[in-house]
């Protein structure tokens, strides 16, 4: 079966500091995958989809990047964060080799605290 | 890529039918309408997925009418657990996806 990991779970990081987060996928080959951002109390923010290795689109072009290095692998990228890239950061991926189109399957999240 | 405008929040108290709508009225010939649930500090999960008329599951119903501009979802017997966001997606075009984006979703509250 498919799975989907992502970590750290929880950070806390000052102004300034860089950011990595990273999410793989695992039971399944050549998956969409997504990267959302939560802001507490808000809907959610598309941040980049990639639909194949080294193919990245971007939804937000702030002080964030995202890189896909390998196939089921995605991972989102700071230099310096701000203030407001606190938040609930999600990884999801969809696939081809689904029963339904377009279904979303979530990591377990990210939270990060930028203070 | 079709908008979605669903309410903000509503109420139920426990043993009612919640019906949410969802308006998408620049839809896409291909675009499938996809219901997810989220809990705090969680990431959404699937409920219910159609591309016309009704779709019915064990834990949900999908209302689409012929103009597929609206969809409404029907949650029967609400219980406590059932409190959480709702979101409406449209989208999946293509059989590879690319870009789901989510609208504001509907924050449901469900009173004993």
């Amino acid at each position: 079966s498919q799975t989907i990991h992502q970590w750290p779970a929880t950070l806390v990081q000052p102004v300034g500091s860089p950011l990595s987060l990273e999410c793989t996928v695992e039971g399944t080959s050549n998956p969409n995958l997504y990267w959302y951002r939560q802001a507490a109390g808000r809907g959610l923010q598309l941040l980049f989809y990639s639909v194949g290795i080294g193919q990245i689109s971007s939804e937000v072009p702030q002080n964030l990047s995202a890189s896909r290095p390998q196939d089921r692998q995605f991972i989102l990228s700071s230099k310096k964060l701000l203030l407001s890239d606190s938040g609930f950061y999600l990884c999801a991926w969809s696939g081809v080799d689904r029963g339904r189109t377009g279904e979303l399957f979530f990591g377990e999240g990210s939270r990060l605290t930028v203070l | 890529l079709a908008k979605t405008t669903q309410p903000i929040s509503m109420d139920s108290y426990e043993g009612q039918e919640v019906n949410i709508t969802c308006s998408h009225n620049n839809i896409a010939t291909n675009d499938y309408i996809t219901w997810y649930q989220q809990f705090p500090s969680q990431g959404p999960r699937f409920i219910i997925q159609g591309y016309k008329t009704k779709v019915t599951n064990e834990v949900a119903s999908l209302f689409i009418p012929a103009d597929r501009k609206s969809s409404t979802l029907s949650l029967p017997r609400v219980s406590l657990s059932d409190t959480a966001v709702y979101y409406c997606l449209v989208g999946a075009g293509s059989y590879n996806t690319d870009k789901l984006i989510f609208g504001t979703g509907t924050r449901l509250q469900v009173f004993p």
